[in-house]
C-alpha cells in the first residue's frame, strides 16, 4: 500500500525567504505525485502534479517541486515566500490500479506561517 | 468553467438523523472522489464513483454510509443515523476520464452532529 509522509507539522519562514516542504512517498511503482495547499475553511487547490517525464515540475503561485527517485521523495519548493502563502501543504500519491488512477494518498500536512 | 461544486457548505445535525451531501463535478468530468478530513487524522479516501457505478468502497465504513452517483444529477454521499464521530469536513474531488489523473476538490462539507 503507498503512503506519504511530510516529516514537517509546522514551518515558519519569513517574506521573502526561500521555502522548502518535504515529501517522502513509500509505493512500488512510478507514483502519481501531487501538492495541494488549503486555506482555512477551503478546499484544497492543485499546485502542481508529476506523472513522468522532466522531475523538476512548475505549478501555480511560483512553487515547484523536484522528484527524486532514489530518495522517494517530492519536495515543493519556492524561492521566495509571499505572506499570502500561509496555508496548510499536502503531497498526495495517486494509485494506480490497471493503468489508471484511482484514490490519492495525503500526508498528514504541513502548517506554513509567514512572518512579516 | 465552474470548478466542483458541493451542498451544503455547512450542515448540522443531531445524533440519530441522516445527511446527505451533495457534489456536482466539473463539467466534463465523469469521475468523482469522496473523502473526508477529520482532526486528528487527516484526508482520508472513502470512495470512487463513475456514473452509476461505485468502482472503490474501500475506504467507506461499513455501514450507515452510502454513496451514489447517477446517470442524472450530482453525486450524494448519504450517512444514516449520524454519530458525534461522523463529524467533519467532507471533500468531493472529480477528475476527466481520458488522460487525466489529476483530482480537483470542492470546497467541502462541514458536517456537526450535536
Amino acid at each position: 500500500a503507498q503512503s506519504v509522509t511530510q516529516p514537517d507539522i509546522h514551518i515558519t519562514v519569513s517574506e521573502g525567504a526561500s521555502l522548502e516542504l518535504r515529501c517522502n512517498y513509500s509505493y512500488g511503482a512510478t507514483p502519481y505525485l501531487f501538492w495541494y495547499v488549503q486555506s482555512p475553511g477551503q478546499g484544497l487547490q492543485l499546485l502542481l502534479k508529476y506523472f513522468s517525464g522532466d522531475t523538476l515540475v512548475q505549478g501555480i503561485k511560483g512553487f515547484e517541486a523536484e522528484f527524486k527517485r532514489s530518495q522517494s521523495s517530492f519536495n515543493l519548493r519556492k524561492p521566495s515566500v509571499h505572506w499570502s502563502d500561509a496555508a496548510e501543504y499536502f503531497c498526495a500519491v495517486g494509485a494506480s490500479a490497471s493503468g489508471s488512477a484511482r484514490q490519492l494518498t495525503f500526508g498528514s500536512g504541513t502548517q506554513l506561517t509567514v512572518l512579516p | 468553467n465552474a470548478g466542483v461544486m458541493q451542498n451544503p457548505r455547512h450542515l448540522v445535525r443531531r445524533r440519530g438523523q441522516e445527511a446527505r451531501l451533495r457534489c456536482s463535478p466539473m463539467k466534463g468530468h465523469s469521475h468523482v472522489y469522496w473523502y473526508r478530513q477529520l482532526p486528528e487524522e487527516g484526508l482520508k479516501f472513502m470512495v470512487y464513483l463513475q456514473k452509476e457505478n461505485i468502482i472503490d468502497e474501500s475506504g467507506m465504513p461499513k455501514e450507515r454510509f452510502s454513496a451514489e452517483f447517477p446517470k442524472e444529477g450530482p453525486s450524494i454521499l448519504r450517512i444514516q443515523q449520524v454519530v458525534r464521530g461522523d463529524s467533519a469536513a467532507y471533500f468531493c474531488a472529480s477528475r476527466t476520464g481520458v488522460g487525466g489523473y489529476e483530482q480537483y476538490f470542492g470546497p467541502g462539507t462541514r458536517l456537526t452532529v450535536t
